[in-house]
């Protein structure tokens, strides 16, 4: 089965220029979340969705942060104009609500460097 | 707001002891997973615990839960190399849906800082 695929992987961009995050989750996973992970600390969720639908978006900064979910499937998330507080690692989840675990499982990350 | 801790944050093991990482937790919740994270790298699942009392083991790691302490412990035995990552608790809590689609669900978890484990000869 093939996991959370995530891309970029990399991205170095100069502040107040946007850029842009796509992440394809694993088949069947109706649930998808978006994480910002600062260095050293745990991730924070930016923002959920059910199918196309944002079921959470409380902690998304809605000034510079917008997300979609077309079709219920593949997701973008975009920053703009970024600022050098947003580099960080970027981690797209993607869960089966019919499980009982609820489990997330991780895609490995765009990592998003400010300069 | 739940608040999630874990100690220590960073642990030096030498191979073949024993440790233990602790998560505490601020709020009401029966369950609570944990990841490991390699540097550089996403993270993996390790234990989803489901219950007061859940207790769950793979190979040298062992993970319970008790919800009425707000309390899980990540242990350790006779560490390996293999062993050193950075591994996170996470808590999940029932959450209301936006008011269009109405509901509970979980799925918003918490996670604690993380805790880096080194294991040296």
């Amino acid at each position: 089965e093939a996991g959370v695929v995530q891309s970029p992987r990399y991205k170095i961009i100069e502040k107040k220029q946007p850029v842009a995050f796509w992440c394809n989750p694993i088949s069947g996973h109706n649930t998808l979340y978006w994480y910002r992970q600062n260095l050293g600390q745990g991730p924070e969720l930016l923002i959920r969705y059910e199918n196309e639908e944002a079921v959470d978006d409380s902690q998304l900064p809605k000034d510079r942060f917008s997300a979609e979910r077309l079709k219920g499937v593949d997701s973008t998330l975009k920053i703009q104009p970024a600022e050098l507080g947003d580099s960080a690692v970027y981690l797209c989840a993607s869960s089966h609500e019919g499980q009982i675990l609820y489990e997330q499982y991780f895609g490995p990350g765009t990592r998003l460097t400010v300069t | 707001e739940l608040k999630v801790e874990q100690n220590p944050l960073f642990l030096s093991m030498q191979e073949g002891k024993n440790y233990t990482i602790y998560c505490n937790y601020s709020t009401t919740s029966d369950r609570l997973y944990w990841y490991r994270q390699d540097p550089g790298k996403s993270l993996e699942s390790l234990f989803v615990l489901l219950s007061n009392g859940a207790v769950k083991q793979e190979g040298r790691l062992m993970a319970s839960l008790d919800t009425k302490a707000r309390l899980s412990t990540l242990h350790i035995t006779a560490a390996v190399h293999d062993l050193s990552a950075t591994y996170f608790c996470a808590v999940d809590i029932l959450v209301l849906r936006v008011a269009n689609a109405g509901g509970t669900s979980y799925g918003k978890l918490t996670f604690g800082q993380g805790t880096i484990l080194t294991v040296h000869p």
